[in-house]
């Protein structure tokens, strides 16, 4: 499977300001997705980061709030912007491999103060 | 649009229990069908997967799901649980031929197991 790289594995923000986090993965793949787990609940996908393309947007979330960059096959970013305690959630990536499934990152916890 | 149901959020166990534990999908085409376990503190782990074949399928410690497609349904079991089973278990549903290939989860199921 592969090994996805993300970081920062934590983090602790004012409110107002944006964080990026990154996604590295040790192969090429076609697609990246992004998830936030609020506490207490399940995954909610974001968005779906497609190389050379604008990201595909869940419900609920719109490109202003979390920007999301896809510069190659092998990494993306997840902004999120003018953050609120509300935005306080693991945030994971993942990536689809034809045959196995999907693979996650380690997440990234984001406290907002 | 497709989604995932867990009936159970919440369920106590004593060790060498066995353990069900439901999952409902609604989609009419084709699915790929995960259970992901999320140990206290750590990240998400596979457990198991189907894909196509065999509806039983078995995985990683000692757990087995049995996809029912008439019932829509991927159940979890595991016939004798253990205290390092405590966990929450998430159900998650592909439907593939999509645009997006997309993996949709259930609100997850939380298990404790008592010594």
């Amino acid at each position: 499977s592969a090994v996805i790289s993300q970081k920062p594995s934590r983090d602790i923000c004012q409110r107002g300001t944006s964080l990026t986090i990154q996604c590295q993965v040790d192969s090429q793949v076609t697609m990246m997705f992004w998830y936030r787990q609020q506490p207490g609940q399940s995954l909610t996908l974001i968005a779906t980061a497609n190389q050379g393309s604008e990201a595909t947007y869940e419900s609920g979330f719109v490109i202003d709030k979390f920007p999301i960059s896809r510069p190659n096959l092998t990494f993306s970013t997840l902004t999120v912007s003018n953050m609120s305690p509300e935005d306080s959630s693991i945030y994971l990536c993942s990536v689809a491999r034809t045959n196995y499934g999907y693979t996650f990152g380690s997440g990234t916890r984001l406290t907002v103060v | 649009a497709q989604s995932v149901s867990q009936h159970n959020h919440h369920v106590i166990l004593s060790e060498a229990a066995s353990l069900e534990l439901g999952c409902n999908y609604s989609y009419g085409g084709s699915v790929n069908l995960f259970w992901y376990v999320q140990y206290p503190g750590q990240h998400l782990q596979l457990l198991l997967k189907y894909f196509s074949g065999d509806p039983l399928v078995k995985g990683i410690k000692g757990f087995e799901a049995e996809f029912i497609k008439s019932k829509f349904s991927f159940n979890l079991r595991k016939p004798s649980v253990q205290w390092s089973d405590t966990a929450e278990y998430f159900c998650a549903v592909n439907a593939y031929g999509g645009a997006t290939n997309k993996l949709i989860f259930g609100t997850g199921t939380l298990l404790a197991v008592q010594p």
